[in-house]
């Protein structure tokens, strides 16, 4: 079946250096992709999103790319502070927006170390 | 700052119990969702409700699980019985229509 994946399980950046990190999606009727934030006990947190009609959009300190033509997702982080420190999870809807529902990545442990 | 709650934030309890998880979505969303979250198989779709509507339940085991809300301000997830694989952290999501789910801090459930 389809599903989204993502390129790196772990990073491990430097404090005040900036973050990258990717995801490949298959399902090509998708055209809605959040990017979550999931710190240690807690439930995952929105960061940005981004629909099929844009290939990039940004926020404070981070910025999401899309990439359609090769199915791939990626959020950078501006200066990644300690804070940052978190499993992240790109998810896609996949069935072209009909109902909302999302299907998750399996998330990049993102350690920053100051 | 609304957010969603959930209860129990952890339950431990022997196989073959009855598990219930309760959900209150953020006040005027109308689309609710259930996760699991695991190591092996990170968040994984269980079902979603819209309008209080089940939309979606084919992620859930149908002879050991049901959701239901019995009215807008709450969803239920149950286990009956429960068995030492449904160990997991259980999120409960809403949103409104389409929009992006809001997360609530999710129930660690340990079976034994």
């Amino acid at each position: 079946g389809e599903s989204v994946g993502l390129h790196l399980p772990t990073l491990s950046v430097q404090e005040g250096d900036n973050s990258i990190i990717n995801c490949a999606y298959s399902n090509s009727a998708s055209d809605y992709f959040i990017w979550y934030k999931q710190e240690s006990g807690k439930g995952p947190q929105f960061i940005i999103d981004i629909r099929s009609n844009m290939d990039k959009r940004q926020g404070q300190r981070v910025t999401v790319l899309l990439n359609k033509t090769v199915k791939h997702l990626s959020l950078q982080i501006a200066a990644t502070q300690p804070g940052d420190s978190a499993v992240y999870f790109c998810a896609e809807n996949p069935d072209g927006g009909s109902q909302g529902n999302l299907i998750f990545g399996k998330g990049t442990k993102l350690s920053v170390k100051p | 700052d609304a957010r969603v709650t959930q209860t129990p934030r952890h339950k431990v309890t022997e196989m073959g119990q009855e598990v219930t998880m309760r959900c209150q979505p953020i006040l005027g969303h109308n689309t609710v969702f259930w996760y699991r979250q695991t190591m092996m198989q990170g968040l994984e779709l269980l079902a979603y409700f819209r309008n209080r509507a089940p939309l979606d339940d084919s992620g859930m085991p149908k002879d050991r699980f049901s959701a239901e809300m019995p009215d807008a301000t709450l969803a239920t997830l149950k286990i009956q019985p429960s068995e030492p694989r449904d160990s997991a952290v259980y999120f409960c999501a809403s949103g409104l229509n389409r929009g992006r789910p809001y997360f609530g801090p999710g129930t660690r459930l340990t079976v034994l």
